[in-house]
């Protein structure tokens, strides 16, 4: 059973360039969840999907949009990257209604230039 | 907003010794939930307290959620090599429309000394 699955896993690019970071969610998950980690910091939600729509929203700009496909799986794509937006980046899946945790893959290391 | 704060930001025990780090969130919660990042890892699930007062262990960690339900603690008996990492808890936020985001503290970084 195939855990959450991210790729890249890590990623260099220049300010100004835009990124697209995927996620497979758990086998039988159907809501991704994206978190940025700073350095040093905890990490911090982005967006959810579910049902292929944006569910909830946390305090990013614009230039931080996403997407979720039948399948379940999801992309993050990130335009005119900031020096700022050097991160962690963290796909986290889960069942709707199901208490509990939720299951993070092993993340995509942005370097912005 | 709702913010989740953790103390100590680090701490340094030798083997052997014990460990606590303190969660404090800014409204009440309707759960609390715990996680485990090893040092260039991702962070993994440890454990949810739903109730007022829910004491949870698990082996050698003890997890508390306040009568408040506003603050929790992770107590580590006897800390090992193995138990190295950031502990990070995590509230629900805002819920919208049924869906919740996770609004985690900043971490507690432990480090044991063989």
């Amino acid at each position: 059973d195939a855990g959450v699955t991210q790729s890249p896993t890590h990623l260099i690019k220049t300010r100004g360039q835009q990124v697209t970071l995927r996620c497979s969610p758990k086998s039988g998950h159907d809501t991704v969840s994206w978190y940025q980690q700073a350095l040093g910091q905890g990490p911090q939600f982005i967006f959810q999907y579910y049902e292929e729509e944006e569910r909830q929203r946390g305090n990013f700009p614009d230039r931080f949009s996403g997407h979720q496909f039948p399948n379940y799986s999801s992309e993050l794509n990130v335009n005119a990257l900031l020096l700022g937006d050097s991160a962690l980046y963290l796909c986290a899946s889960s069942l709707v209604g199901t208490p509990g945790g939720v299951f993070f893959g092993q993340g995509t290391r942005l370097t912005v230039v | 907003g709702q913010q989740v704060m953790q103390i100590p930001q680090y701490q340094h025990v030798q083997e052997g010794e014990d460990f606590t780090t303190y969660c404090n969130s800014s409204t009440t919660l309707s759960n609390i939930q715990w996680y485990k990042q090893r040092p260039g890892g991702h962070p993994v699930f440890l454990i949810q307290l739903v109730k007022s007062g829910e004491v949870k262990k698990q082996k050698r960690l003890t997890f508390q959620f306040g009568e408040a339900k506003k603050n929790s603690s992770l107590h580590i008996t006897a800390t090992q090599t193995t138990d190295v990492g950031t502990y990070f808890c995590a509230g629900p936020g805002t819920v919208s429309g049924g869906y919740n985001k996770l609004i985690f503290g900043a971490g507690t970084r432990l480090a044991v000394h063989p």
